[in-house]
């Protein structure tokens, strides 16, 4: 069955980069069928989206985030990437990466979330 | 932008009885790109509803989801005790962008 997998370091210094990478088994992520989606939630909070990345390399991220948001995707390894730059406290949340379908742009898999916090 | 104002903030309900939970939209939005999530905690949101009204794969069919325009609604028919847990929805739009409203907490009365 499909699985997804966040991995990266679980503590992040103030003004630095918060690296990420999505790996995932189980299907191809270069299925032309799906996008890749970073979605983080601050504890008690919504849910709120970072961006996606398309298997061809094109990006769209949450205007609200844009100017710190990189996003990649690695198919030979079947993984996909997030970094965010200049991180404060309020950037302490679960991370999840989520494949989404192209036909409704539902999340129909989604990692168990890691959590990353913010601190000096 | 679009936003999704969900309402009630927490439902208190019982075991057996119906839940109906509202998610509004600021704008007419359409219902193929709009989905439904329960959240449990420290867990992944799951994949509930999607395209307004359809069901996801192995969810009961005491879920079901209706709505178009600017106002849909996720109904539980008779409550378990797994479904206590947060829900949202989810709209896909263009750009493309995607929003999620703000969470309903269904909780045991």
């Amino acid at each position: 069955q499909v699985q997804l997998q966040e991995s990266g370091p679980g503590l992040v210094k103030p003004s630095q980069t918060l690296s990420l990478t999505c790996t995932v088994s189980g299907a191809s992520i270069r299925s032309g069928r799906y996008f890749w989606n970073w979605i983080r939630q601050p504890a008690g909070k919504p849910l709120e989206w970072i961006g996606l990345i398309y298997t061809s390399g094109s990006t769209y991220y949450n205007p609200s985030l844009k100017s710190r948001v990189t996003m990649s995707v690695d198919t030979s390894k079947n993984q996909f990437s997030l970094k965010l730059n200049s991180v404060t406290a309020t950037d302490t949340a679960v991370y999840y990466c989520a494949r989404q379908s192209d036909i409704y742009g539902d999340f129909d898999y989604w990692g168990q979330g890691t959590l990353v916090v913010v601190s000096s | 932008e679009i936003v999704l104002t969900q309402s009630p903030g927490t439902l208190a309900s019982s075991l057996g009885e119906r839940a109906t939970l509202s998610c509004g939209a600021s704008e007419s939005v359409s219902s193929t790109y709009l989905a439904w999530y329960q959240q449990k905690p420290g867990q992944a949101p799951r994949l509930l509803i999607y395209g307004a009204s359809s069901r996801a794969t192995g969810i009961p069919d005491r879920f079901s989801g209706s709505g178009s325009g600017t106002e849909f609604t996720l109904t539980i028919r008779r409550l378990e005790p797994e479904d206590f847990a947060v829900y949202f929805c989810q709209h896909y739009g263009g750009s493309p962008r995607v929003t999620f409203g703000g969470g309903t907490r269904v909780e045991i009365k």
